[in-house]
């Protein structure tokens, strides 16, 4: 019954490696975003999809690349990991306006090595 | 362009007492949100209350409520009874209801329940 959910919750691989994390939300949502939390816990927007479509792309790397194959999935992939990549990912998706319309995934951690 | 503010990297307060976390804003769009989310250690980020720009009222929910000064831009939020759960991150975020809807979040606060 998971409304938002990530996989894998934990990710060790070594530098240079490419790897995905997947995010499948049941909840019907329109819209779809990763957010990043560094080692000093702060949260920042990566991407955001809306039914598909790209419309937040803030300062990543273009070593991140986002693909929404639907409006219920939006995965991260990251090309040649670089130890400042090793953070949480927090996968979140969104609905109307109101305060319980934004939902969070569990995280994962990423670790490079 | 949205700033959140928390000002209290840290916060020690004794069981049962009451605790209010503080949160400034700056938007320049008059209709937005206003989030508190609960990060405990085991990492998940958990909703605890919402205020939009335009409610009359403050959001209270069980026992946390959110004392929302829309002229000083302030959006504290109060734990009342606190509780040796309590004790996690606590962040502050902000969602402009127009056009790409992304959370701009604060530093956080850990608050440390004593017993």
């Amino acid at each position: 019954d998971t409304a938002v959910s990530q996989t894998p919750k934990y990710l060790v691989t070594q530098m240079g490696n490419d790897k995905s994390i997947k995010c499948e939300q049941n909840l019907g949502h329109d819209t779809m975003y990763w957010y990043k939390q560094d080692s000093k816990k702060f949260l920042k927007i990566m991407f955001s999809y809306n039914n598909k479509e790209l419309i937040i792309n803030e300062t990543v790397p273009n070593r991140f690349s986002p693909k929404s194959p639907d409006k219920a999935h939006l995965n991260l992939h990251i090309n040649s990991l670089e130890l400042g990549d090793s953070a949480v990912y927090f996968c979140a998706s969104s609905q109307g306006t109101g305060g319980n319309g934004y939902t969070f995934g569990s995280g994962t951690r990423l670790t490079v090595v | 362009a949205q700033k959140i503010t928390q000002t209290q990297p840290g916060m020690f307060v004794q069981e049962k007492e009451a605790v209010t976390l503080d949160c400034t804003y700056d938007t320049s769009d008059p209709s937005y949100g206003l989030f508190w989310y609960k990060q405990p250690s085991s990492g998940e980020m958990i909703f605890l209350i919402y205020q939009g720009s335009y409610d009359q009222q403050n959001a209270t929910e069980g026992r946390y409520s959110l004392n929302f000064q829309k002229a000083r831009k302030s959006a504290n939020l109060v734990i009342s009874a606190s509780q040796l759960g309590d004790s996690a991150m606590y962040f502050c975020a902000m969602r402009v209801l127009q056009g790409a809807q992304k959370l701009v979040f604060g530093q956080g606060t850990r608050l440390t329940i004593n017993p």
